[in-house]
C-alpha cells in the first residue's frame, strides 16, 4: 500500500515552462520533505515543510503544505535542463508512529529539454 | 554540514558472498541511521532502521539474518548483505538523522550500487 501518491510520474517538458509535483495521502504528517536526486547519487534535501498552510520558495522552485497537512506541492517556474532530475517526497510518520520514520512517494522523473 | 559518506560506492561480488557498506556522518552525531534500497526508476524503500547501540528495526519482508546492521557509535553504520545473490543486486543508500536536523531531517549518503555475479 503506497501512503503517499506522487503525480506525475514522468514529466518532459522544454525549457521555460512552468510545471507542479503533487503528493497526496490520507494520512497525516508531522512534516513532510522534498528531495532531488541526481542518477547514481543519494538524495538531496530540498526543503522541509511543517506547518499546515506553509508556503516555502527556494529561487524557482514554491513549495506548499496543505493545510491538513496530508498533502505537498512542488511548482518550479521557468524550467531550466539543470533541474532535470528525480524528486521524491518524503512524509514523516512520526504523528502516527510515535517516532520519526519517513514514507516516500514513487518519485517524479523531471526532463527539462533546452 | 549533515554530510554522510558511504563506502564502497560500487561494489561487485560472487554470488554467495558477504558484503559489508559502511555508512559515516562526517560533521554530526546521528542518533538514528536509516538503510534504504532503491531498484531503477523507482523509489527508496526502507529496510531498516538502526539507533545506536541497539538492535535495528526491519521492515515487513526484509530477513535479518541476510541483511545485518550495526550501529556500533554515534557516526558508523553498516550494512552486511550475506550469502549476496545476482537478487540482491540493487542501490543501497543509508541516511542519518540527528542534532544536524531542526525537524529529524535525514540527510543521505550517495549510495553504494551492489552488483552480485
Amino acid at each position: 500500500t503506497q501512503l503517499l501518491e506522487q503525480s506525475p510520474q514522468f514529466l518532459s517538458i522544454q525549457e521555460g515552462e512552468n510545471l507542479t509535483v503533487y503528493c497526496n495521502s490520507s494520512s497525516v504528517f508531522s512534516s513532510l520533505q522534498w528531495y532531488r536526486q541526481e542518477p547514481g547519487e543519494g538524495p538531496v534535501l530540498l526543503v522541509t515543510v511543517v506547518t499546515g498552510g506553509e508556503v516555502k520558495k527556494l529561487k524557482r522552485l514554491t513549495f506548499q503544505f496543505g493545510d491538513a497537512r496530508k498533502d505537498s506541492s512542488l511548482h518550479i517556474t521557468a524550467a531550466q535542463p539543470g533541474d532535470t532530475g528525480l524528486y521524491l517526497c518524503a512524509g514523516d510518520l512520526r504523528a502516527i508512529k510515535g517516532y520519526s520514520t519517513l514514507t516516500f512517494g514513487k518519485g517524479t522523473m523531471l526532463l527539462v529539454s533546452p | 554540514g549533515a554530510v554522510v559518506s558511504q563506502h564502497p560506492s560500487r561494489v561487485i561480488c560472487k554470488s554467495g558472498t558477504s558484503v559489508k557498506i559502511e555508512c559515516r556522518s562526517l560533521d554530526f552525531q546521528a542518533t538514528t541511521m536509516f538503510w534504504y534500497r532503491q531498484f531503477p526508476k523507482q523509489s527508496l524503500m526502507l529496510m531498516a532502521t538502526s539507533n545506536e547501540g541497539s538492535k535495528a528495526t526491519y521492515e515487513q519482508g526484509v530477513e535479518k539474518d541476510k541483511f545485518l546492521i550495526n550501529h556500533a557509535s554515534l557516526t558508523l553504520s553498516t550494512l552486511t548483505v550475506t550469502s549476496a545473490h545476482p537478487e540482491d543486486s540493487s542501490f543501497y543508500i543509508c541516511s542519518a538523522t540527528g542534532l544536524a536536523g531542526v525537524n529529524n531531517e535525514q540527510f543521505f549518503g550517495p549510495g553504494t550500487r551492489l552488483t552480485v555475479l
